[in-house]
């Protein structure tokens, strides 16, 4: 087995600040993932990376920046919070090829005064 | 948009055998059928998967109808951690293939 882990799990920032999350997996998978997920609603992608420096936009990539430093982590980068934002962002992973099972981290709790 | 159809919500109680049923009426031949549990405060788990035969693991059931428009979870026995809104996803068998979750079905479970 192996175990996704997202720091930090609480985030507070300022109008107008750039927030980046972080995420790290040991399952050794190939695909990483970063979706949102806002109160009471489903998930929607915001990046996806098939590889260590790939890079492919989701649905909702305006307004965030993301990074694939190496193949066990994966960064989000809020370019400029807006104030009361408040979502949990989940970073999932996915080995690559048939059967992309993707298995989620405990998500960050993101609150903007 | 890769819909599903579930019931908002389902009670039953600890050591009931529960389904939970999923309609996916236009379901593509390269798309899985997917299942995952969320509780408050914690990311998606992934439950079980499958195309077309049915599927067990350590955690459940998977039904799938021989024409593949719907699909029933099955969990024996349930418990009260077994509590938590279940999601029935299609999904292509693409690397980067995204999850896109509907309201699921909140299952609660009584003592």
């Amino acid at each position: 087995g192996g175990i996704i882990t997202q720091t930090p799990k609480f985030l507070i920032g300022q109008e107008g600040q750039k927030l980046t999350l972080k995420c790290q997996q040991n399952f050794n998978h190939d695909t990483m993932y970063w979706y949102r997920q806002d109160s009471g609603k489903g998930l929607r992608l915001i990046y996806y990376s098939i590889t260590e420096n790939d890079l492919q936009k989701g649905d909702l990539s305006e307004g965030y920046d993301a990074s694939r430093e190496k193949k066990s982590s994966f960064s989000l980068t809020v370019t400029s919070a807006q104030k009361n934002e408040m979502a949990v962002f989940l970073c999932a992973s996915s080995a690559t090829g048939l059967q992309d099972t993707q298995y989620f981290g405990p998500g960050t709790r993101l609150l903007v005064l | 948009d890769a819909k599903t159809t579930q019931p908002d919500s389902m009670e039953s109680t600890e050591g009931e055998t529960v389904h939970l049923p999923c309609s996916h009426a236009t379901i593509s031949g390269n798309e899985y059928i997917y299942w995952y549990r969320q509780v408050p405060l914690q990311g998606p788990e992934y439950v079980t998967h499958g195309l077309q035969q049915n599927t067990t693991n350590s955690m459940a059931f998977l039904a799938i109808a021989s024409d593949r428009k719907s699909s029933t979870l099955i969990l024996p026995h349930v418990s009260l951690r077994d509590a938590a809104v279940y999601h029935c996803i299609r999904m292509n068998n693409n690397a980067g293939a995204k999850l896109t979750f509907g309201g699921g079905t909140r299952l609660t479970v009584r003592p």
